[in-house]
Parts: structure tokens; C-alpha cells; sequence
């Protein structure tokens, strides 16, 4: 089972930020936070991932509480080409991820 | 940037036969994996690869098997296809063994159906 839990969907309006939340209550120290995306019919697309501090690049910023329990990606200026589902994955036993279900967001214009 | 290139977007056979899915990646990754995606079950390991020639189930093989003769090739097989294998499959790979730095970049997908 994904060890994290997100909200099923959310709505953001065009050029708004988007912010997603994750719980990963049960993370242990040495693993790291990914975000992926899935845009319909296309294969994961990785995003950003982080340890404790965070993170920004090209695509959006990772924000980790201090206790590291959750953490939520921001995407700064949401498009329609954003709308898809969202991951947030701590690292599997065997090195694969555990893809939980995830966030659908939708940007609406 | 990383290409991870899986043979066939869509794929259609019929039950019984033997199925070949094929993957490369030009990124010189030690690392491959092979997934399926079905609607309310999210991504299942199939299978894994750490290096040319070897091979680690996953969560789900039964029914599978893989070859990785070369680093940047892992193939994926279904010995017999039956219709319950009509799924999304998705390859991916990445370079860290380390699960800490494992960034995975995934293929486009196949969609395979078995009649």
C-alpha cells in the first residue's frame, strides 16, 4: 500500500498557484519525498524530490514541514497543460515506487 | 534529456500467444523497471533489474518473465497472454541503486489488449 495520502482532486483557476498536500506520516529518516505527474496516457513524469529542506526548479517548488510528515508541491502559475494526476511517493523497500492514487487537478480557465 | 522508449504505444493480441514488450534507455541507467497501470490499482511492479542479467520479481509476476541481455534493453514477456494481462505497461529506469536519489524516468506506455 502507498504510504502517503493526498486528496483525490482539486480545482485551480489558470495562471493561480496550485498547491498540493501530502501526508507521509510514516516516513523514516533516510527517504526522500518524489513528486511525479501523469499527464492522460502518458507515463509518469518526474518533478522534484526532496529530503528535509526545500526544494525549487524549472517546474515547481517542494515545501517539507520540519517534522516531515507532510510536505506540499507548488506549482507557482498553474496552466491548462498542468491538469493531471498528481504522485507524491516516498521510496519503495526494492528501489521501485509506490504509486498511491493520487490527486487529479484540474486547471480551470 | 533521459529517453526512455518502449516499442509499441498500442498493442492487440489474442490469448495464448506469446507477447514481447521492449524497452530502451540511452541514459547508460543501471536500473529498469517494468510496471502495469490499471484503473483503481494505481502502478504494480512487474518486474526489476539492477544489471545486465539479473532480474528481481516484483509485487506482481506471475504470468511474466524479462530478459536484459544489454544495460539499456529490458523486455518484458508474457509467456501465454491472457486477457486479464490487458493493462497500461510502463518501463522506467533510473541510475541510483540507492532508493534515497532513485528518480525514475518512465516510457510513454503500452497499452496492450489480449482478445
Amino acid at each position: 500500500d502507498a504510504k502517503t495520502t493526498q486528496p483525490t482532486s482539486m480545482d485551480c483557476a489558470e495562471g493561480r498557484a496550485a498547491n498540493l498536500p501530502c501526508n507521509h506520516s510514516t516516513i523514516s529518516g533516510n527517504e526522500y519525498v518524489y513528486w511525479y505527474r501523469q499527464i492522460h496516457s502518458q507515463g509518469p513524469q518526474y518533478i522534484i524530490h526532496g529530503l528535509k529542506n526545500n526544494e525549487t526548479n524549472e517546474m515547481a517548488s517542494l515545501i517539507i514541514t520540519e517534522d516531515r510528515k507532510s510536505s506540499t508541491l507548488i506549482l507557482p502559475h498553474a496552466t491548462l497543460r498542468d491538469t493531471a494526476v498528481y504522485y507524491c511517493i516516498t521510496g519503495g523497500s526494492q528501489g521501485n515506487l509506490i504509486f498511491g492514487k493520487g490527486t487529479k487537478l484540474s486547471v480551470k480557465p | 534529456d533521459v529517453k526512455v522508449t518502449q516499442s509499441s504505444r498500442y498493442l492487440v493480441k489474442r490469448t495464448g500467444e506469446k507477447v514481447f514488450l521492449e524497452c530502451v534507455q540511452d541514459m547508460d541507467h543501471e536500473n529498469m523497471f517494468w510496471y502495469r497501470q490499471d484503473p483503481g490499482l494505481g502502478l504494480r511492479l512487474i518486474y526489476f533489474s539492477y544489471d545486465v542479467k539479473m532480474k528481481e520479481k516484483g509485487d506482481i509476476p506471475e504470468g511474466y518473465s524479462v530478459s536484459r541481455e544489454k544495460k539499456e534493453r529490458f523486455s518484458l514477456i508474457l509467456e501465454s497472454a491472457s486477457t486479464n494481462q490487458t493493462s497500461m505497461y510502463l518501463c522506467a529506469s533510473s541510475f541510483y541503486r540507492d532508493i534515497a536519489k532513485n528518480i525514475q524516468y518512465f516510457g510513454a506506455g503500452t497499452r496492450l489488449s489480449v482478445l
